[in-house]
């Protein structure tokens, strides 16, 4: 049974400090999203990537988040300097877009929790 | 007005009641459309696609209005373990991809 992957699960960090999360997609799918989840703005997408190259990453903050995928089989997020605000759960998903037409579902991993204090 | 929107509830019903949830979206150019079943604590997981035709799961059934710009879903006989936040999701154009948003998600709260 294909699962995407994330660690770590849960992060408590000072501000300030770096923050670097890893998700591995399901072997196969070509599109790998990065999520972001908290009470108050329900579920954001920051970045996505197809065929390893970022396509959309308009709704991550640019000046301290930053998403890269080194691999097909490895996705980062990264959080420097991280501020309290930051805190989160944040989700890795992947999917299979079969055509040009984005016809595709995503499949989500467990999520890190993050607390930044 | 928001790209996605779902009224978040919660929806309470005993425990063999239909009920249904739709969720409207602003993007006219929407492709493709998604419900998600999110528990607490837990993350997304994909209930069904919704398509032009509309679809039956068992005792769940997904349809698609474009003309309104809505996409609904309708739970019948709910149990007990049909207590979650339903998410819709739409594809939307956006330049050269498609890009899915979420909506806020609609609280179902089954009881005996």
């Amino acid at each position: 049974d294909a699962r995407v992957t994330q660690t770590p699960r849960h992060k408590v960090t000072e501000m300030g400090q770096e923050v670097t999360m890893r998700c591995q997609p399901i072997l196969g799918h070509n599109t790998v999203f990065w999520y972001r989840q908290t009470m108050m703005q329900g579920l954001e997408l920051l970045a996505y990537f197809r065929n390893r190259a970022p396509l959309d990453d308009s709704g991550m903050p640019k000046d301290r988040f930053s998403a890269e995928m080194p691999d097909a089989t490895l996705a980062t997020l990264k959080i420097q300097p991280s501020e309290p605000r930051d805190s989160a759960v944040y989700f890795c998903a992947s999917g299979l877009e079969y055509t040009t037409s984005g016809v595709y579902e995503q499949y989500f991993g467990p999520g890190t929790r993050l607390t930044v204090t | 007005r928001k790209e996605v929107e779902q009224d978040p509830g919660p929806f309470n019903v005993p425990e063999g009641a239909t009920v249904a949830f739709n969720c409207t979206y602003s993007n006219s150019a929407s492709q493709s459309f998604f419900w998600y079943r999110q528990d607490c604590r837990k993350e997304p997981k994909l209930l069904m696609s919704v398509y032009s035709s509309g679809n039956e799961d068992g005792r769940f059934t997904a349809q698609l209005n474009r003309a309104s710009q809505y996409i609904s879903l309708l739970i019948r006989d709910s149990k007990l373990s049909d207590s979650a936040t339903y998410l819709c999701v739409v594809n939307g154009r956006s330049g050269g991809s498609y890009i899915p948003t979420f909506g806020r998600g609609t609280s179902l709260i089954v009881h005996p």
